[in-house]
Formats: structure tokens, C-alpha cells, sequence
């Protein structure tokens, strides 16, 4: 069946730029992750959903990152005024349930260049 | 807190021959443990987990893992390696059914398949 899909595949966006990244979770996954993946480093963890309620989101870095996911399917991680230190693949993940012993299925990722 | 450390950034085997990648684990209570490949502008694909029961894990392209309790590791193995299983290899720790959802993921481990 389909995978996890996001787009755009890559943005480059100038220093200032607002920008919008989707994610396109496994159809009926409970549970959505974005994680960013700095270069040559692991993906860390930004935020998390459990349908459309946004259970988690410790990990995102500033006030200017936001994620929503109001249906409780598609989501959208949003980066108003974007700065270099942002340059980075964005990885969305999705899971069946909401237990800790789930897997999760990440997408291709949008790698963001910032100007 | 929970960490996971990949102690070789590069390990590199000639084709047919065994394969080791490392991953050493750091949590409070029970893990739950992933391994992840990804290859060039890719997603991370998923291997196998370790949850619970059997500390040998058969996973996905004939990979199995071994969980190490008094060690605290998962490495990564298989019997005969292949130039295509070259990729970035990731593990990652979740501490136990009342954790966080996200994972924890290690600084990747660069596997190169020498034909």
C-alpha cells in the first residue's frame, strides 16, 4: 500500500521566508511524528500528534516552527522567518496506534535550504 | 532520559563476508529498540525492533539483531553482506511503554559493501 508521503521533495527558501512542508501520514495511522535530520546527524524528534491533538512538541526550536494536523490526517509543519540554522531534512513518520512499541514509517523527507 | 550511541561513524566490509553494525543503549527503564536504513535522498526504511521475549531479532534483506541486557547494546549483524546493503545505518531507543512517544535516534553508522 502507499507509504508515508510528503512535498514538497525540496525547498529553498530565502533568509525571512515563511514556509509550509506537508506530510501525508499511512491512511488510518493514529500517530504522526516530525523529526529533523541536521546533515550527517540523526533525525531528532520536533513534535508529535495523536490524531489531531497535538500531544507533543518539546522538540521544536523556537516559537517561529509550528505543526498542525486538524483533521486528524494530513499535516503541515510550518517555519515563519526562516533562518540558515533551519537548513535541514524534515522527516514525518507515521504509526498505527499510539503505544510506545509501534513502528514508525517515515516518508522521504523535505530537505530545506535556507538562503 | 534515553540516548543511543553508535560508536563507528564508517565501517566497511568486503561483499560475502559478515557484518557488524554497533549501537549501545542508555534508558531508564525497559528499551524498546529500532534499527533504520537509509539510503541517498530516502526516508528511513525500517529493519526490525526489539520489544520483548527471543534477544535474537530477525528483521527485513536478511539483517537480525542481537539485545544485550547486561551490555547494553544492539548490534546490528548479518551472515554475508552485499554492495547494495551500502547505506546509512540508524539505531534508535524508546524508554519503555510509559515513555515518550518519539524515538531517540544514534549519529548513524556509514556501512560500505566493497565488491
Amino acid at each position: 500500500g502507499a507509504g508515508v508521503s510528503q512535498s514538497p521533495r525540496y525547498k529553498v527558501a530565502k533568509r525571512g521566508q515563511d514556509v509550509a512542508l506537508r506530510c501525508d501520514p499511512i491512511s488510518g495511522h493514529v500517530s504522526l511524528f516530525w523529526y529533523q535530520q541536521a546533515l550527517g546527524q540523526g533525525p531528532e524528534f520536533l513534535t508529535y500528534f495523536q490524531n489531531e491533538a497535538q500531544l507533543d512538541k518539546s522538540g521544536l526550536p523556537s516559537d517561529r516552527f509550528f505543526a498542525e494536523r486538524p483533521e486528524g490526517s494530513v499535516s503541515t509543519l510550518k517555519i515563519q522567518r526562516t533562518q540558515q540554522e533551519d537548513s535541514a531534512v524534515y522527516l514525518c513518520a507515521s504509526s498505527f496506534r499510539q503505544i510506545a512499541t509501534d513502528t514508525q514509517y517515515f516518508g522521504p523527507g523535505t530537505r530545506l535550504t535556507v538562503l | 532520559a534515553q540516548s543511543v550511541a553508535q560508536p563507528e561513524d564508517q565501517v566497511n566490509v568486503a561483499e560475502g563476508n559478515p557484518l557488524t553494525v554497533k549501537c549501545t543503549y542508555s534508558v531508564s527503564g525497559n528499551p524498546y529498540l529500532f534499527w533504520y536504513v537509509q539510503y541517498p535522498n530516502r526516508g528511513l526504511q525500517f529493519l526490525l525492533k526489539y520489544i520483548t521475549g527471543d534477544n535474537l531479532v530477525k528483521g527485513s534483506y536478511g539483517f537480525e539483531a542481537e539485545f544485550n541486557k547486561s551490555q547494553t547494546s544492539f548490534h546490528l549483524k548479518k551472515p554475508s553482506a552485499l554492495v547494495s546493503d551500502s547505506a546509512l545505518y540508524f539505531c534508535a531507543v524508546r524508554d519503555g511503554p510509559g515513555s515518550a512517544r518519539q524515538l531517540t535516534f544514534g549519529s548513524g553508522t556509514q556501512l560500505t559493501v566493497l565488491p
